[in-house]
């Protein structure tokens, strides 16, 4: 069974600060991955691809560890406009299947 | 130019009604997917089109039918509506497949009374 693992939150932090959270697949086979981006009662947008070797986006840092099976997102200098839910997303594999999403983790930054 | 258009955005309907929820993606992608959120903010995939063929079924209700008349709709037409299919139905589009990820249309609420 395919199984995108996350901590729900909220995980309220201060402005300013760096703020990371991890998730977990049960596919080994995994071959993609994201990081998307909701905000209440939107739809969900992508934030950034996952890349083995870690990429980062401006604030934004994701980081893959294959051999254990999980992915990481780091925000630093955390603005009142990141408070979203961050879904983790993973493509399981060949044309024929579609996008497994986790649960999603709720952040709010706090002023 | 909205890329990934759903509508309509709600929808309110007594139980055992049958509606459609149209979608219409001008991105040029080559497949489009349904995906249900339910109140849990749970993400599930319904169904993926390719080419106006249908390559995913996950365990959806023979209530639940999707219908592609070319490569740029993917509508979804729901017979006997039931109080548990409340909830926010996705359409989003990708190229190449799952691959580089998808773009999601605005949703639409459906309400089941």
């Amino acid at each position: 069974r395919k199984e995108v693992e996350q901590d729900p939150g909220p995980f309220n932090v201060p402005e300013g600060a760096t703020v990371a959270f991890n998730c977990t697949y049960s596919n080994s086979a995994s071959q993609s991955f994201f990081w998307y981006r909701q905000d209440c009662r939107k739809e969900p947008k992508l934030l950034m691809s996952v890349y083995s070797s870690g990429n980062e986006d401006g604030r934004f840092t994701a980081q893959l560890n294959r051999a254990s099976q999980y992915i990481s997102l780091l925000i630093r200098d955390s603005k009142l406009s990141d408070s979203a839910t961050y879904l983790c997303v993973v493509n399981d594999g060949g044309g024929a299947d579609g996008l497994t999403f986790g649960k999603g983790t709720h952040l709010i930054i706090q002023p | 130019d909205t890329a990934v258009s759903q509508t309509p955005k709600y929808l309110v309907t007594q139980m055992g009604n049958d509606k459609s929820i149209k979608c219409e993606q001008n991105l040029g992608h080559d497949t489009m997917y349904w995906y249900k959120q339910d109140s849990k903010k749970f993400l599930k995939i319904m169904f993926s089109y390719n080419n106006k063929e249908l390559i995913i079924n996950e365990t959806v209700p023979n209530r639940f039918s999707p219908k592609s008349p070319d490569k740029a709709h993917l509508n979804l037409h729901i017979n006997s509506l039931e109080l548990g299919d409340s909830a926010v139905y996705f359409c989003a589009s990708s190229q190449y497949g799952p691959r580089f990820g998808y773009t999601f249309g605005s949703g639409t609420r459906l309400t089941v009374v």
